[in-house]
């Protein structure tokens, strides 16, 4: 089955700067990549997704890159804020399209 | 327009009981999938329902079960509860109809404890 694999597990940034997240992935019929913010106590809250005929996608501070080849995506946010403060989830679907294969989770603190 | 809601919060079992997990998905979402979120790790899939029938399962053993009704809200139900199955259950909906190459929303979770 698929094998996703999330650096670094813990990221500090001061506030204004950007933080980065790395994925990848194993299977190369996954088609979908979502990344999931997840706060203390909530459940994981979809923030952005790319789908593998495309290879950016961007929403306002944020931004997802994706390497179909090398089998790699990323996160980018930038100009952080202490909001921002939270684990972050990478996720891409099965080749029957119908689960998610979720990282380790990033945990983000922005240091205000 | 609701988001996905799932009852109770909360939950403390002993081993060997059973429990059942409810999850009400959001308006328009015809599939369900249910994850096992453990202590500082990513959600574990355990199995998705489309039109009230499972549509996929994960690696998890028979005692985990579901349902989807009509209005295609879900049950997960486990049995013989094991101190390893304390966690927090997500619920997710979608309206992919069966594939989740769509958008999946998550349901606040309920904090599971087996003593």
């Amino acid at each position: 089955g698929e094998n996703v694999e999330q650096h670094p597990s813990t990221l500090s940034v001061q506030e204004g700067d950007s933080a980065v997240i790395k994925c990848t992935y194993s299977d190369s019929a996954s088609n979908y990549f979502p990344w999931y913010k997840q706060e203390l106590g909530k459940g994981p809250q979809l923030i952005i997704d790319i789908r593998s005929n495309v290879g950016e996608k961007k929403d306002q501070r944020i931004a997802v890159t994706l390497n179909k080849t090398a089998k790699h995506f990323s996160l980018h946010i930038t100009e952080t804020q202490p909001e921002d403060s939270a684990v972050y989830f990478c996720a891409a679907n099965s080749n029957t399209g119908n689960q998610f294969y979720f990282g380790t989770g990033t945990s983000l603190t922005v240091i205000p | 327009e609701t988001g996905v809601t799932q009852s109770p919060t909360h939950l403390i079992k002993t081993r060997g009981q059973q429990v059942t997990l409810r999850c009400s998905s959001q308006s328009g979402h015809n599939t369900v999938s249910w994850y096992q979120q453990a202590l500082g790790q990513g959600p574990q899939f355990i199995f998705q329902y489309y039109r009230e029938e499972e549509n996929g399962r994960g690696n998890f053993p028979p005692r985990f079960s579901g349902l989807q009704f009509p209005n295609y809200s879900s049950e997960l139900n486990v049995n013989a509860l094991e101190l390893d199955d304390s966690a927090l259950y997500l619920c997710a909906s979608s309206n992919a109809g069966g594939r989740l190459s769509n958008e999946q929303f998550f349901g606040p979770g309920t904090r599971l404890t087996v003593l």
